[in-house]
């Protein structure tokens, strides 16, 4: 799988909308880039995925870059709730065991 | 839906103890696993099932045993606990192996072996 980068942290406005960056440069053509996030002593939750196109869902919107080395999560209208830590991660959709693995994230502060 | 439950919350053990952490789902999703997650770490996979009858190991299943004998229950079985298996457990659920998306994680049961 290939490896992504976040920043590790990053503060947004209630109300504003949050743009999470995620660069995967090393991605493959056949892997798809995932996003998750992790709210305190919660389990992970599944906010989108795409392949290549820009995909939207009643959470948030995820821009992929042309090139594909990289995207964006926009949560259009950031809550209270949205605090967390959200993770990019980019692998193949169908996988041995769906395994699911985390690096560092990004950990989000949703300031009122 | 109650969607995927996990019992107990809290768990403390001693080293050598044995325990079950159980894991339920009501969503009739035939794909069922087991994750531990440490500070650092990140997720990492014990044990998967893609049906009932039929389990496989992950990447960290020494000193875990799984079952699973109906579609709705998942148990993780500690062995003989050891302080290194200190970690908060998630079970999953999902309606396919295929793609992650249509994973559903469970609250988590915070372990802590002394």
């Amino acid at each position: 799988d290939a490896k992504t980068t976040q920043p590790p942290s990053m503060d947004c406005a209630e109300g504003r909308a949050a743009n999470l960056p995620c660069n995967h440069s090393t991605i493959s053509g056949n892997e798809y880039v995932y996003w998750y996030r992790q709210i305190h002593s919660q389990g992970p939750q599944y906010i989108i995925h795409g392949l290549k196109n820009n995909e939207t869902n009643e959470m948030a919107s995820l821009i992929i870059t042309e090139d594909r080395k990289s995207s964006t999560l926009i949560l259009p209208h950031a809550t209270l709730r949205d605090t967390a830590v959200y993770y990019c991660i980019v692998r193949v959709r169908e996988a041995a065991g769906n395994k699911l693995t985390f690096g560092g994230g990004t950990r989000v502060l949703v300031k009122p | 839906n109650a969607g995927v439950t996990q019992t107990p919350k809290f768990q403390v053990l001693k080293t050598g103890q044995s325990m079950t952490l159980q894991c339920a789902q009501d969503m009739n999703h035939e794909y069922m696993s087991w994750y531990r997650q440490d500070p650092g770490m990140g997720l990492r996979l014990i044990h998967y099932s893609v049906g009932a009858g039929i389990t496989d190991q992950g990447e960290v299943p020494n000193g875990y045993n799984v079952s699973r004998s109906t579609t709705e229950d998942f148990p993780l079985r500690l062995l003989s606990a050891a302080p290194s298996q200190t970690s908060v457990y998630f079970c999953a659920s999902s309606y396919s192996h295929r793609g992650l998306e249509t994973q559903y994680f469970g609250p988590g049961t915070r372990l802590l072996v002394l």
